[in-house]
């Protein structure tokens, strides 16, 4: 079974920090791993993906993700912080023999001016 | 412009009816999906198709019901045997595949009193 644990549900960080949200995840077979955006009453947007090849995925706004095998992990990071980027932000595991999503509990993020 | 639209954005209904509620796409996907939003419990299953005509429960499909008449659409029946129906619920569409990302609608709020 997959399951995808997202550490820390509010993360805060001033206007220019730097960002991380923790995404690990858990499965018995190789993952397909998805981040997506989402602002208060609405959809979920997708930031960015990885499936194969490159391990460090570039997303929109500025957002990137390297996926770790050994640490099965797939972080989220921005360099600089904008007041944009508050939201709640949800990792998303699938994998090749299954046909659904896992969504993390997700992580509010707060961006202090 | 290609999308998912759910309407309405917000419901209101008594205790004791059924409420359906509408998701529709126009990318021409062939998997389609509704998941339930609460608070601090990111997004669950409730059902989702992969084909016209044919659908799979979910992790919490007990109280719900749905149809995949056309390839666009996939309401959502959200009966009285539902115990706790307020929620979020959102619809989302993919190409068949699971290393493809899901498409979200904006959502439908439904309150139920």
């Amino acid at each position: 079974a997959q399951s995808v644990t997202q550490l820390g549900s509010h993360v805060s960080v001033s206007e220019g920090a730097l960002v991380l949200l923790r995404c690990n995840y858990s499965s018995s077979v190789p993952p397909y791993l998805f981040w997506y955006v989402q602002y208060p009453n609405q959809g979920l947007q997708l930031l960015l993906k990885y499936t194969t090849g490159a391990t460090l995925v570039k997303g929109i706004n500025g957002f990137e993700a390297e996926f770790k095998k050994s640490e099965t992990s797939f972080h989220l990071t921005k360099p600089s912080a904008h007041m944009s980027d508050a939201a709640e932000y949800f990792c998303a595991v699938s994998v090749v023999t299954g046909n659904q999503f896992y969504f993390g509990t997700g992580t509010s993020l707060t961006v202090i001016p | 412009d290609g999308g998912i639209t759910q309407s309405p954005k917000y419901l209101f209904r008594k205790e004791g009816q059924n409420v359906t509620l509408s998701c529709e796409q126009n990318l021409n996907h062939d998997a389609m999906y509704w998941y339930r939003q609460d608070p601090g419990q990111g997004l669950r299953l409730i059902y989702y198709s992969q084909i016209v005509n044919d659908f799979q429960k979910g992790d919490i499909a007990e109280g719900y019901s749905v149809s995949r008449e056309k390839k666009e659409s996939f309401p959502l029946t959200v009966t009285s045997a539902q115990k706790n129906p307020t929620a979020f619920y959102l619809c989302a569409s993919s190409i068949a595949g699971s290393s493809y990302e899901q498409y979200f609608g904006p959502g439908t709020r439904l309150t139920v009193t």
